[in-house]
C-alpha cells in the first residue's frame, strides 16, 4: 500500500523566504502526483499536477519536481505570502485512488 | 471552472440516525469520490465510483455505503450513524478512470455524531 510521508508537519517562516516542502512516497509505479493546499475546515484546492512523465511543473510562484524512481516530490514557494499560510498536501495517483499523507502546516509571518 | 458542491458544510446527527451526504459536480466527471478526513490520519478512501451504478470500496468502507444514479451525484450514506463517524468528509471528481486529470475537491462538509 503507497505509504505518503511529508516532511516537515510545521513550518513557520517570515514573509518573503523562498521555501520547499518536501513529499516522499513508496510504491513508485503512480500516474501523476498532485499538490493541494487545504485552509483550515475548507476543502482542497488543487495547485499543481504532475505527470508521471513529466520531472517538473509550474504555476505562478509554486514549482513542483517529481522524481518518480526515488518516491519524491517537492513543492518550491517563492517568495511567500502571508496568503500562503495553509496546509500542504501532496497526493500521488494510483489506478483508482489519490493516496495522502498528513501534509505540511504552514505558516507565512508578516 | 469544474466546480464540486457538497450540501451540507456543517451537520450535526444522533447517534443511530441514517445520514446521507450529497455531493455534486458540474464538468461531466467520470470518476467521484469520498474521502474522510482526520487529524493524524489525513485523508482516507471511502468509497468511489468511476461509472453511473458503478461503485467500488475504498480502505474503510464499513460503516458506509454510496449511491450513483446520475452521472453527476454521488451521495455517501451513514447507515446507523455512530460516534466513530465524527469526521470531515470530502468530495471529489476527475475526468477519466486512469487518474491521469486533475482531481477537484468540494469544499467539506464537518459531521459531528453526538
Amino acid at each position: 500500500k503507497q505509504e505518503v510521508t511529508q516532511i516537515p508537519a510545521a513550518l513557520s517562516v517570515p514573509e518573503g523566504e523562498n521555501l520547499v516542502l518536501n513529499c516522499s512516497f513508496t510504491d513508485s509505479a503512480i500516474y501523476n502526483l498532485q499538490w493541494f493546499r487545504q485552509d483550515p475546515g475548507k476543502g482542497l484546492t488543487s495547485l499543481l499536477l504532475i505527470q508521471s512523465s513529466q520531472r517538473e511543473q509550474t504555476s505562478g510562484r509554486l514549482n513542483a519536481s517529481l522524481d518518480k524512481s526515488s518516491g519524491r516530490s517537492t513543492l518550491y514557494i517563492a517568495a511567500s505570502q502571508p496568503g500562503d499560510s495553509a496546509t500542504y498536501l501532496c497526493a500521488p495517483a494510483g489506478a483508482n485512488n489519490l493516496f495522502f499523507g498528513t501534509g505540511t502546516r504552514l505558516t507565512v509571518i508578516p | 471552472d469544474v466546480k464540486v458542491t457538497q450540501s451540507s458544510r456543517y451537520l450535526v446527527k444522533r447517534t443511530g440516525e441514517k445520514v446521507f451526504l450529497e455531493c455534486v459536480q458540474d464538468m461531466d466527471h467520470e470518476n467521484m469520490f469520498w474521502y474522510r478526513q482526520d487529524p493524524g490520519l489525513g485523508l482516507r478512501l471511502i468509497y468511489f465510483s468511476y461509472d453511473v451504478k458503478m461503485k467500488e470500496k475504498g480502505d474503510i468502507p464499513e460503516g458506509y455505503s454510496v449511491s450513483r444514479e446520475k452521472k453527476e451525484r454521488f451521495s455517501l450514506i451513514l447507515e446507523s450513524a455512530s460516534t466513530n463517524q465524527t469526521s470531515m468528509y470530502l468530495c471529489a471528481s476527475s475526468l477519466i478512470q486512469s487518474l491521469n486529470t486533475e482531481a477537484f475537491f468540494g469544499q467539506g462538509t464537518r459531521l459531528t455524531v453526538v
